[in-house]
């Protein structure tokens, strides 16, 4: 079983609709991501925080917008979404701090269908 | 961006046997770290070895690392069904913390 959860695991919606994704860890860890994956390709990396600071944004577009309200919680808001962002949501978390990036713990996803 | 390049892209080996799998990738790195997925699931941590490391094993998993030539594989011994899963390696970008890049991915199936 994964320790960071992600809800919903399944969301539907239209273009103009307003929605948010969300990823929970209690882990102690500082560091979490954001991944979109989609069918048979690799994750791509979209965001990190790092100490609940953006540290990291991958020139996602802006009607992506990530918010970490505290260390153990990190959301994905999402606004007038295309067709083609319809892929599998993943978060993931680290023990954050120094150079290198550790092991990376991810959530199940959260799969998103854009109509 | 994506950095990593796998091969093979599909590989398909009956139980028992061994595989492999390569990976090689652009820039200077921290570490290299592997990880499976099975089917529509998250991805699963395997084994980390860092930019010092040439060898690191753990079960019956072993990675290498060649830093040389930028490139590291995964060899799987004795497979079972159960390791049936995509496996990708992902790249700890060097002086960019927390930047890690993954691999194109190389699809398993073992049969029994």
């Amino acid at each position: 079983d994964t320790e960071v959860t992600q809800t919903p695991k399944h969301l539907v919606m239209g273009m103009t609709n307003k929605k948010s994704l969300k990823c929970e860890q209690h882990m102690g860890h500082r560091a979490m991501y954001w991944y979109k994956q989609k069918a048979k390709k690799p994750p791509e990396l979209m965001f990190v925080y790092s100490y609940e600071k953006l540290s990291i944004n991958e020139s996602v577009p802006s009607r992506f917008s990530p918010e970490c309200p505290n260390s153990s919680l990190l959301n994905l808001h999402l606004h007038a979404l295309q067709p083609e962002d319809s892929a599998l949501y993943l978060c993931a978390s680290s023990q954050g701090g120094g150079r290198a990036t550790g092991e990376l713990f991810f959530g199940e996803g959260s799969r998103l269908t854009v109509l | 961006s994506q950095q990593g390049e796998e091969d093979p892209q599909a590989l398909s080996i009956q139980e028992g046997e061994n595989a492999t799998m390569n990976c090689s990738y652009k820039t200077s790195i921290n570490n290299l770290q592997w990880y499976r997925q099975n089917s529509g699931r998250g991805l699963v941590h395997l084994i980390l070895i860092r930019s010092n490391e040439r060898e690191k094993h753990s079960g019956r998993l072993r990675v290498t690392l060649d830093t040389s030539k930028k490139s590291s594989s995964l060899l799987i011994t004795a497979s079972r069904a159960a390791d049936t899963a995509s496996y990708f390696c992902a790249t700890d970008v060097y002086n960019q913390g927390g930047k890690l890049i993954f691999g194109q991915g190389t699809e398993l199936s073992v049969k029994p």
